[in-house]
């Protein structure tokens, strides 16, 4: 069955360090991948998506995130983070649900992120 | 455009009553799905639909309908609300497949007394 792991519950950065969140997936077939943010009471906004091609992808608000088939795995990465980046972060993957072609996502658990001054 | 509307935003019920959740987009988009969220668990999908008159299960279906008689909405009805179906309830939409990035409305919390 195809699942989602982000290891980490959460995570603390300094403003202005870098950022890895860390997402692993698990498919028998290329998947389309996706991360998400989600602030406090706010549906889920996309970031980026990785459907084929390069495999680093580039996203909104500095974001970027690196397909490495070998890991089965998609980490988001920023190089220098701000306050307001504080929010929940889903990694997603989407794929062909049954024979009829339907489709549908499966959600990490998320990555809580702080941000100290 | 407003995207993807839910309403309401909050809601308290009694054990055993039941609700009907509303979304409606104004995209034009054919596929429509529903999320719970709780946490420590991600999103689970609910119900899902690939067009008017077509639905299908998801991974947690149990206690909840859905029906999609028009492309913009798909209410998800409770039909005996139980304290395990309190959560934070998503609605997401996109053009015409599941895999394509998802338009998420602001949620609905909902809680089950």
């Amino acid at each position: 069955a195809q699942s989602v792991t982000q290891p980490d519950i959460h995570i603390t950065v300094s403003e202005g360090a870098s950022l890895e969140l860390r997402c692993n997936y698990s498919y028998g077939a290329t998947p389309y991948l996706f991360w998400y943010v989600q602030s406090p009471g706010q549906g889920l906004q996309l970031l980026l998506k990785y459907f084929s091609g390069d495999t680093l992808v580039q996203g909104i608000k500095g974001f970027e995130a690196e397909f490495k088939r070998s890991q089965s795995s998609f980490n988001l990465r920023k190089p220098s983070v701000h306050w307001s980046d504080a929010a929940e972060y889903f990694c997603a993957v989407g794929y062909t649900l049954n024979n009829f072609g339907n489709e549908k996502l499966t959600f990490g658990t998320g990555t809580r992120l702080t941000i100290i001054p | 455009n407003a995207g993807v509307t839910q309403t309401p935003k909050f809601q308290v019920l009694k054990t055993g009553q039941s609700m009907t959740l509303q979304c409606a987009q104004d995209m034009n988009h054919e596929y429509m799905s529903w999320y719970r969220q709780d946490p420590g668990m991600g999103l689970r999908l609910i119900h899902y639909s690939v067009g008017a008159g077509i639905t299908d299960q998801g991974e947690v279906p149990n206690g909840y309908n859905v029906s999609r008689s028009t492309t913009e909405d798909f209410p998800l009805r409770l039909l005996s609300a139980a304290p395990s179906q309190t959560s934070v309830y998503f609605c997401a939409s996109s053009y015409n497949r599941g895999s394509q990035p998802q338009h998420f409305g602001d949620g609905t919390r909902l809680s089950i007394l």
